[in-house]
């Protein structure tokens, strides 16, 4: 079936500094991919749309500018979270579908976990 | 979207059959029901897909009425592993549709 590998699944940086992370669809090609946040016992939020070899869509409220993404091919969708502060840290979760897909389900990273210190 | 209304959680004992049911009065005539299971620091994954009547997996079976108002997902058996947060999408075709996810139902199996 359709993979989604996402990278890495935990990562802790000081605060200022930057993180990526990679969402990569490993047996399909994905034109859209997309990126959610999900804090502790909540639902999956929205954050941003990744178009590739376009800009992405973000939501209401999502800084682009803090949250860089980058869909440099039809595979790959990186997330880059700058000048990290600790109310960055959360639960990052990537998702795809195959660009042939029609009805096709989503199909999502295991998620990164981040942790600002 | 439409937007979608499930329990907020859900309590069973192993080896009972699980009904979550979702109401999504306004969905569209071209909108599929999907069903993810989402388990502690992983991202949720892919249960069932239906569009109308009954639809059924090696997982679960999920009822859809003519009205498709609501959906009802069927676990049979349960085990403790089954315990996780189930969300409940309407979902338009197309591979650029993005999704939004409503608060989802923490089921829980007890021994």
């Amino acid at each position: 079936g359709a993979v989604v590998s996402q990278h890495p699944s935990r990562v802790i940086c000081k605060s200022g500094t930057s993180v990526k992370i990679e969402c990569r669809s490993l047996d399909f090609q994905a034109t859209t991919m997309f990126w959610y946040r999900q804090f502790p016992k909540q639902s999956l939020m929205l954050m941003a749309t990744s178009n590739e070899g376009s800009k992405a869509t973000y939501e209401q409220g999502v800084e682009k500018d803090k949250f860089l993404i980058n869909h440099a091919s039809l595979t790959l969708s990186t997330l880059t979270v700058t000048s990290a502060h600790p109310e960055d840290s959360s639960f990052y979760i990537c998702s795809a579908r195959p660009d042939s897909g029609g009805n096709s389900p989503l199909h999502f990273g295991n998620g990164t976990r981040l942790t600002v210190t | 979207l439409a937007k979608t209304t499930q329990p907020i959680s859900m309590d069973s004992y192993e080896g009972q059959e699980v009904n979550i049911t979702c109401s999504h009065n306004n969905i569209a005539t071209n909108d599929y029901i999907t069903w993810y299971q989402q388990f502690p620091s992983q991202g949720p994954r892919f249960i069932i897909q239906g569009y109308k009547t009954k639809v059924t997996n090696e997982v679960a079976s999920l009822f859809i009425p003519a009205d498709r108002k609501s959906s009802t997902l069927s676990l049979p058996r349960v085990s403790l592993s089954d315990t996780a947060v189930y969300y409940c999408l309407a979902e338009r075709a197309g591979s650029a549709r993005q999704l939004t996810f409503g608060s989802g139902t923490q089921l829980t199996v007890l021994p």
